[in-house]
């Protein structure tokens, strides 16, 4: 059982260059988020979606979009990339409301974006 | 809007007992949960309250006061590969009602022989 599985590991981007972050769960899950995460910031949500075609903003959305076509992928893609953007990026998935309230990361994408 | 406080920073030696508090604001409440990150390691779940009182597994124990908005985790026995950083985090009504997580800065425990 994989699990969240995100690809890639390691990335580095020059400005202005778009990408996708992929993200894929074998879990049957419904809801899945994407955060980013910075020294001393914690992790903080940048698009979530609550199953197959609906998804919503978090937090910090701003040059990021996604979208959710299947349940099992929720790839994320940067626009124009910025140096702000240099994080580490989690895909997390959960169950939907009533099930375990465990929620499973992937192992992280670290991007830079010089 | 959510915020969610707790210490920055923890230390104790191996065998100890540490407490690691939260404090939260949100305009909903769906419950408080505890994750651990090792460095270089993406989060893993430690424990989940939805109701006020005590939820023990194994060493680590976690409570929650809803009328306080309040919660800790409690680490007993403390050993080295407990070494790692530790979140708590809550879903909030304003997510959809309560999909997604919010998560606190998080809390660095470091412990020593």
């Amino acid at each position: 059982n994989a699990g969240v599985t995100q690809t890639p590991k390691f990335q580095v981007l020059k400005t202005g260059q778009s990408m996708t972050l992929q993200c894929a769960q074998d879990m049957n899950h419904e809801y899945m988020s994407w955060y980013r995460q910075d020294p001393g910031m914690g992790l903080r949500l940048i698009h979530y979606s609550v199953g197959a075609g609906i998804t919503d903003q978090g937090e910090v959305p701003n040059g990021y979009n996604v979208s959710r076509s299947t349940t099992e992928d929720f790839p994320l893609r940067l626009l124009s990339a910025a140096p702000s953007q240099t994080s580490v990026y989690f895909c997390a998935s959960r169950g939907s409301t009533g099930t375990s309230p465990e929620a499973f990361f992937g192992q992280g994408t670290r991007l830079t974006v010089v | 809007g959510q915020s969610l406080e707790q210490p920055s920073e923890v230390t104790a030696v191996e065998g100890a007992i540490v407490q690691i508090n939260c404090t939260y604001q949100t305009s909903g409440f769906y419950g408080l949960s505890w994750y651990q990150q090792h460095d270089g390691g993406a989060p893993t779940f430690l424990s989940y309250n939805g109701l006020d009182g005590l939820e023990e597994t194994g060493r680590f124990s976690s409570f929650l006061s809803r009328s306080d908005s309040y919660g800790y985790l409690l680490l007993q026995e403390l050993q080295m590969k407990d070494s790692a950083s530790y979140f708590c985090a809550v879903r909030d009504r304003d997510n959809q009602a309560g999909t997604a997580l919010i998560f606190g800065k998080g809390t660095t425990l470091s412990v020593s022989s």
